[in-house]
């Protein structure tokens, strides 16, 4: 069974300092989907990102860069110069390719993170 | 620029009661989905949509049922509504691209249901 793992589950910074979400994921088939989002305080879900299993390759959007390393089965996300904007709930979340194209997501539980000014 | 619609936003129910959530998109997607929030749980699968006509359970399907009449629907019943069952429910919604699977869900806004 798949299962996404983001061990923290609050991060407090000062605005400008960097900070990684770290996520960590299980699952048996070699070919996968790993997914960001990010939650306001407003409520609605954003998507950042979507990664599959054969693209090792790290990605940069403007201050959000994400590592992703098969051999340790984590998908971290970092946010460079933090800003007050970014405080959020952050979600990481897994889809098998086994479960065929509908892509049914399994959620990590989240990672609150504060900015403060 | 809609994309997916939930009604209502907020409800609250007695115990008993019974309901039905509306999630509505206007991308022509294939799949849809229903979620539930709880703190600390992050979002889990209720049930979902693979096309018009079609549904299947999730990871915590009892107390729900679900129909997709029209392709751009997606409604969540609950029955018979139990204190367990509040929570902010998301409806999502995936569009089917040809040999690339798996795309990112757009969710709507969330439904807070309170059951007393």
């Amino acid at each position: 069974a798949q299962k996404v793992t983001q061990a923290q589950t609050e991060i407090s910074v000062v605005e400008k300092e960097d900070v990684t979400l770290d996520c960590v994921y299980e699952t048996r088939d070699t070919t996968y989907y790993l997914f960001w989002y990010k939650q306001p305080p407003s409520g609605e879900l954003v998507f950042l990102i979507r990664r599959n299993s054969f693209d090792e390759q790290n990605e940069i959007s403007g201050r959000y860069s994400w590592n992703f390393q098969k051999s340790t089965s984590s998908f971290n996300f970092t946010i460079t110069a933090s800003q007050v904007v970014d405080s959020a709930v952050y979600f990481c979340a897994l889809s098998e390719r086994g479960t065929g194209a509908n892509s049914k997501l399994t959620f990590g539980k989240g990672i609150t993170l504060s900015v403060r000014p | 620029n809609a994309g997916v619609t939930q009604t209502p936003k907020f409800r609250v129910l007695k115990t008993g009661q019974s309901m039905t959530l509306l999630c509505a998109q206007d991308m022509n997607h294939e799949y849809m989905y229903w979620y539930r929030q709880d703190p600390g749980m992050g979002l889990r699968l209720i049930h979902y949509s693979v096309g018009e006509g079609t549904t299947a359970k999730g990871e915590v399907p009892d107390g729900y049922n679900v129909s997709r009449l029209k392709k751009q629907n997606f409604l969540l019943g609950l029955e018979s509504a139990a204190p367990s069952q509040t929570s902010v429910y998301f409806c999502a919604s995936s569009a089917l691209v040809p040999r690339i699977s798996n795309q990112p869900q757009h969710f709507g806004d969330g439904t807070r249901l309170s059951i007393l």
